[in-house]
């Protein structure tokens, strides 16, 4: 299994650009989700999903898009990127009892 | 409100028992201790979890008192590898409760 997959690794975009971050995961877990890490700060959650066809939000949804068509795929999408979504993104996946997440290597975005 | 408390920073010795100490003292009785680490630039790691009973795996032990309001994880050999951030987070396993990570402690293993 390749576990949780993201890309891309790196990006930079400009203000008001529009881009999509991809997680898959091979493993048909449920749950899905995605967090935001900024220096010196823990994760925080911006979208979930417990299976395909479900999506809520989590801490900081604003800016953030998701959708879920797939078990395998749940793509983060940003509308008109800021420089406050500089970040850098985690995709994690988890069984449907959620006991344990499993995290993808992370986007880094640069929004200048 | 957070539900856990950790020392910021850490240092162990290489090859000692590292142990991370953890506060939750308003813990619910249906809610879980779990440990993850986040190695530098790296995606968090599942380590542990446990809701009274004391639990190892191949990884470490995990401690929780019997009031269950604190914890400790145990890295039992700790090495260079193991230099990272380690959360404590406590949550329900059922519902869509999230990990609501806070910022852990920042364990260096010191040659």
């Amino acid at each position: 299994n390749a576990g949780v997959t993201q890309t891309p690794k790196f990006q930079v975009l400009k203000t008001g650009q529009s881009m999509t971050l991809q997680c898959a995961q091979d493993m048909n877990h449920e749950y899905m989700s995605w967090y935001r890490q900024d220096p010196g700060m823990g994760l925080r959650l911006i979208h979930y999903s417990v299976g395909a066809g479900i999506t809520d939000q989590g801490e900081v949804p604003n800016g953030y898009n998701v959708s879920r068509s797939t078990t395998e795929d749940f793509p983060l999408r940003l509308l008109s990127a800021a420089p406050s979504q500089t970040s850098v993104y985690f995709c994690a996946s988890s069984p449907q009892d959620q006991e344990t997440q499993y995290f993808g290597p992370g986007t880094r975005l640069l929004v200048l | 409100d957070a539900k856990t408390t950790q020392p910021p920073s850490m240092d162990c010795a290489e090859g000692r028992a590292a142990n991370l100490p953890c506060n939750h003292s308003t813990i619910s009785g249906n809610e879980y201790v779990y440990w993850y680490r986040q190695i530098h630039s790296q995606g968090p790691q599942y380590i542990i979890h446990g809701l009274k009973n004391n639990e190892t795996n191949e990884m470490a032990s995990l401690i929780i008192t019997e009031d269950r309001k604190s914890s400790t994880l145990i890295l039992p050999h700790a090495t260079l590898r193991d230099t990272a951030v380690y959360y404590c987070i406590v949550r329900a396993t059922f519902g869509n409760e999230k990990l609501t990570f806070g910022t852990g402690t920042r364990l260096t293993i010191i040659p």
